[in-house]
């Protein structure tokens, strides 16, 4: 079976600019979360999607949206890109969502100049 | 604020030794624990859970204990292998509200695993 699989790979934007990134779950996974992960530090929560519902929203500005589609797939949004947002990007699914076990993707390096 | 720590960046150990990986939280409400493992390139991946209710959890050369009191857990690894060479983080759960809460994982800063032949 196929894992988490996350596109692109790395990115390249300028400051101001927006970026679209895109996870496809594991077959059966109804969940996905997305987390930044700046480097020298651990993932950090940014959503938690269920069943195309937002469950969860972690400490980021509004400049961050994402949303989840019929088939599970999610995309994460960024405006108004900062120097700052340059990291790696991870999406993760897991069946539900709660107390089990979330498979994460390769990720999406961000690269903000 | 720093809920998870993960205090040392690096450990080096020899083939065949035993490797403790230690991890401190912050906030009681945590009641769920998982550590990963991280190759360069790859996203985390699974290795261990535990959860509030027990002290400890073994899965072949993988121990967690946890000491709630202390708000301390620890990954212990016996015997260590150099393909256990990688960055181990600790990462907590909290319960939130009933029903469909939101289960984020807090994540520490990692710990860099060396195991050396």
């Amino acid at each position: 079976d196929a894992g988490v699989t996350q596109s692109p790979t790395h990115l390249i934007k300028t400051r101001g600019q927006q970026v679209t990134l895109r996870c496809s779950p594991i077959s059966g996974h109804k969940s996905v979360s997305w987390y930044q992960q700046v480097l020298g530090q651990g993932p950090q929560f940014i959503f938690q999607y269920y069943e195309k519902e937002e469950r969860g929203r972690g400490n980021f500005p509004d400049r961050f949206s994402a949303r989840q589609f019929p088939n599970y797939s999610s995309e994460l949004n960024v405006n108004a890109l900062l120097l700052g947002d340059s990291a790696l990007y991870l999406c993760a699914s897991s069946f539900t969502g709660e107390l089990d076990e979330q498979y994460f993707g390769p990720g999406t390096r961000l690269t903000v100049t | 604020d720093q809920q998870v720590k993960q205090n040392s960046p690096s450990l080096s150990v020899q083939e065949g030794r035993i490797s403790i990986l230690n991890c401190d939280y912050t906030n009681s409400m945590f009641d769920y624990f998982l550590w990963y493992k991280k190759y360069p390139a790859e996203g985390p991946t699974f290795l261990i859970s535990i959860s509030s209710i027990k002290d400890k959890n073994e899965d072949g050369r993988f121990t967690v204990f946890l000491n709630k009191s202390a708000k301390h857990l620890s990954l212990h690894i016996v015997p260590s292998q150099p393909g256990d060479s990688a960055v181990y983080f600790c990462a907590a759960s909290a319960e939130e509200g009933s029903g469909a809460g939101s289960y984020q994982l807090t994540f520490g800063k990692g710990t860099k695993l060396s195991v050396i032949p």
